[in-house]
């Protein structure tokens, strides 16, 4: 069964830094893509990041371009996003997702329980 | 304002059919991306329902059915059950932000 548990979240103050971790189990890590995507307080979902599944290929939203950096660890089954600078405006859900490749392009077959990010003094 | 555009919300009553639209335009759907359509009741992990435009995983309904044609796509929800009641999100890949969209979401009331 997969599982992917997200952690790391919580309040922190504008221009701050946090790191979210997601730990996966039940699917062969190393051989997908992950990604994470967040909702914020009364908003829809938004895609953040991916990394593919050997980690040498990253992509960024304009939006987080620049202050987050998403990056895996296989050894421990586990994907990171180092979120720096952070603004009110990331205050959300993070969620993170298993990506499945079909024709082209990913789309999230399996996603986390999430973890709250608030940023605010 | 989100890339691809679905209604805010639609309704129905238990047994009836609804549609949920989706809208983009020749960067993301018209260009021949797939869309895939996600399922998600706030607090929850969000499910996906759809994917490739009209391929069910494993474990959902066949209640639930996609189409696309064009810059659009569609869900529909057949013999509509109180548990449907959720937010429902499309997705495609854009090329000209290089990246992956979402729809701003429509919520579901069953009545």
């Amino acid at each position: 069964e997969v599982q992917l548990v997200e952690s790391g979240g919580g309040l922190v103050q504008p221009g701050g830094s946090l790191r979210l971790s997601c730990a996966a189990s039940g699917f062969t890590f190393s051989s997908y893509a992950m990604s994470w995507v967040r909702q914020a307080p009364g908003k829809g979902l938004e895609w953040v990041s991916t990394i593919s599944g050997s980690g040498g290929s990253t992509y960024y939203a304009d939006s987080v371009k620049g202050r987050f950096t998403i990056s895996r660890d296989k050894s421990k089954n586990t994907m990171y996003v180092q979120m720096n600078s952070l603004r009110a405006e990331d205050t959300a859900v993070y969620y993170c997702a298993k990506a499945e490749f079909r024709t082209g392009e990913y789309y999230f077959d399996y996603w986390g329980q999430g973890t709250l990010v608030t940023v605010s003094s | 304002q989100s890339v691809l555009t679905q209604p805010p919300s639609v309704s129905g009553a238990p047994g009836q059919r609804v549609t949920i639209s989706c809208t983009g335009s020749s960067s993301n759907i018209g260009a021949g991306y797939d869309v895939h359509w996600y399922q998600h009741l706030p607090g929850t992990a969000p499910k996906l329902l759809i994917y490739g435009n009209n391929n069910r995983p494993s474990g959902v309904p066949d209640r639930f059915s996609g189409s696309k044609s064009g810059t659009s796509a569609s869900l529909a929800i057949t013999g509509l059950q109180a548990e449907d009641e959720a937010d429902y999100y499309c997705q495609s890949y854009d090329s000209s932000l290089s990246g992956w969209v979402f729809g701003g979401g429509t919520k579901l009331t069953v009545l």
